[in-house]
């Protein structure tokens, strides 16, 4: 298993460029997540996923979109990139909403200038 | 709200000295709190929750209801401690959602 997979590693983007981070799992777990993770703030949930075609806001969805159409995968696209968006941005999986443990990605690391 | 705190953003000890993170939550309800990890150059992993009551890596955290905290502790740090450390909530509704602090950053001086 590859667990949670992340691409790119790294990415600069000038202000109003758009991307996409990617993520996938191969755990089949149904719930997916986004985090940003900034000094001092601790990570901030953006986007998550209770299952394929199910997605919800965060604490900071502002910017961002998702979309969920497969188990396996939960990208995650910055509409118009701005400099407040420069972060770490980690994805994150889980069995179910319980107790389990959720699996975390390598992270992006995203500068925007 | 549901909230979690970690009032120290460092906390720096030698080898072999006691080790206390703090973190204070606020949740209406039975929480569910966990500590993860973040080693250099790692990805975040889980260190341990509450349910399960154990001991990982010398490390132990117990929850307080009356004190709404949740500090992980170890009696004799080591250096391969040093990382970040966060302390996160279930957030209520199954949903796969954590609530997490700031994050502490331990440093384990030799």
């Amino acid at each position: 298993n590859a667990g949670v997979t992340q691409t790119p590693k790294f990415q600069v983007l000038k202000t109003g460029q758009s991307m996409t981070l990617q993520c996938a799992q191969d755990m089949n777990h149904e719930y997916m997540s986004w985090y940003r993770q900034d000094p001092g703030m601790g990570l901030r949930l953006i986007h998550y996923s209770v299952g394929a075609g199910i997605t919800d806001q965060g604490e900071v969805p502002n910017g961002y979109n998702v979309s969920r159409s497969t188990t396996e995968d939960f990208p995650l696209r910055l509409l118009s990139a701005a400099p407040s968006q420069t972060s770490v941005y980690f994805c994150a999986s889980t069995h179910d909403g319980g107790s389990y443990e959720q699996y975390f990605g390598p992270g992006t690391r995203l500068t925007v200038t | 709200a549901q909230r979690v705190t970690q009032p120290e953003k460092l906390l720096s000890v030698f080898k072999g000295a006691p080790v206390e993170l703090k973190c204070n939550y606020s949740y209406s309800g039975s929480p569910e709190l966990f500590w993860y990890v973040q080693y250099s150059r790692q990805r975040l992993q889980l260190l341990l929750r509450h349910i399960s009551r154990e001991s990982i890596k010398g490390f132990t955290a117990d929850l307080n209801k009356g004190e709404t905290s949740f500090h992980l502790k170890k009696p004799f740090a080591q250096e391969e401690d040093s990382a970040m450390y966060y302390c996160a909530l279930r957030s209520s509704g199954n949903t796969g959602k954590l609530i997490f602090g700031q994050g502490t950053t331990l440093q384990v001086k030799p």
